[in-house]
């Protein structure tokens, strides 16, 4: 059974760095082909992707967020940590951490962690 | 990188058939066979309901069907029920990050 679940700060101030972790089960990180991806969500709004890293330590960031994002994982830890700096208000969203699978879907997710951006 | 285009809300009555529509360009759901939708209900997370196009995952309803024509793909619910009034994302494999771009997401109502 796969799980996923996501840790870090509920209350960031502007211009804060955050950090979150998403500590996962069910799979290994060093399996061929598999990934682990974030994705947020503005409250009201649509999903947004932002990072994914792969078992081989290969990375992808959306390019509209590319320069505030680093993606990073620990194997032996089952853990995956994103790091988005410059936070702004505008940053305020659930993010969720997920599996995805080779055709390029998310399997299964993480209940999804509310990071609130405010002075 | 822009969302793929979903209309804002769809509806229908119990036991009718409805089609949400996810459009976009041939650097995405046009260009490739990676064309996913999700289903999320309010406070939830997001749930897998199709894969590749048309593949359902293990567990989800048959009542869910995928298609794809040129640069929009389609979700088709028949058999509407009341548990499937939620929000719906269609998601798709782009060129432009090489990884995915979601749509915009549309808010089924069951009347």
């Amino acid at each position: 059974q796969i799980t996923l679940k996501e840790s870090g700060p509920t209350l960031v101030k502007p211009t804060q760095t955050l950090t979150l972790t998403c500590t996962f089960s069910g799979f290994s990180l060093s399996t061929s082909g598999v990934g682990v991806g974030w994705i947020r969500q503005p409250p009201g709004k649509a999903l947004e992707w932002l990072a994914l890293i792969y078992w081989n330590d290969d990375k992808r960031y959306s390019p509209s967020l590319k320069s505030r994002l680093t993606i990073t994982k620990d194997t032996s830890k089952n853990q995956v940590v994103l790091t988005m700096t410059n936070m702004d208000p505008v940053d305020t969203a659930t993010y969720y951490c997920a599996h995805r699978r080779a055709s390029h879907c998310y399997t299964n997710w993480g209940q999804g962690t509310l990071v609130t951006v405010s002075s | 990188q822009s969302a793929l285009t979903q209309p804002a809300s769809v509806s229908g009555s119990p036991g009718q058939s409805i089609t949400i529509s996810c459009t976009g360009t041939s650097s995405d759901v046009g260009g490739y066979n990676y064309v996913s939708w999700y289903q999320q209900h309010p406070g939830k997370a997001p749930k897998l309901m199709i894969y590749e196009v048309s593949n359902r995952p293990s567990g989800v309803s048959n009542r869910f069907s995928g298609s794809k024509s040129g640069n929009t793909a389609s979700l088709t619910i028949s058999g509407l029920q009341a548990e499937d009034e939620a929000d719906y994302y269609c998601s798709s494999y782009t060129s432009s990050s090489t990884s995915v771009v979601f749509g915009g997401g549309t808010k089924l109502t069951v009347l």
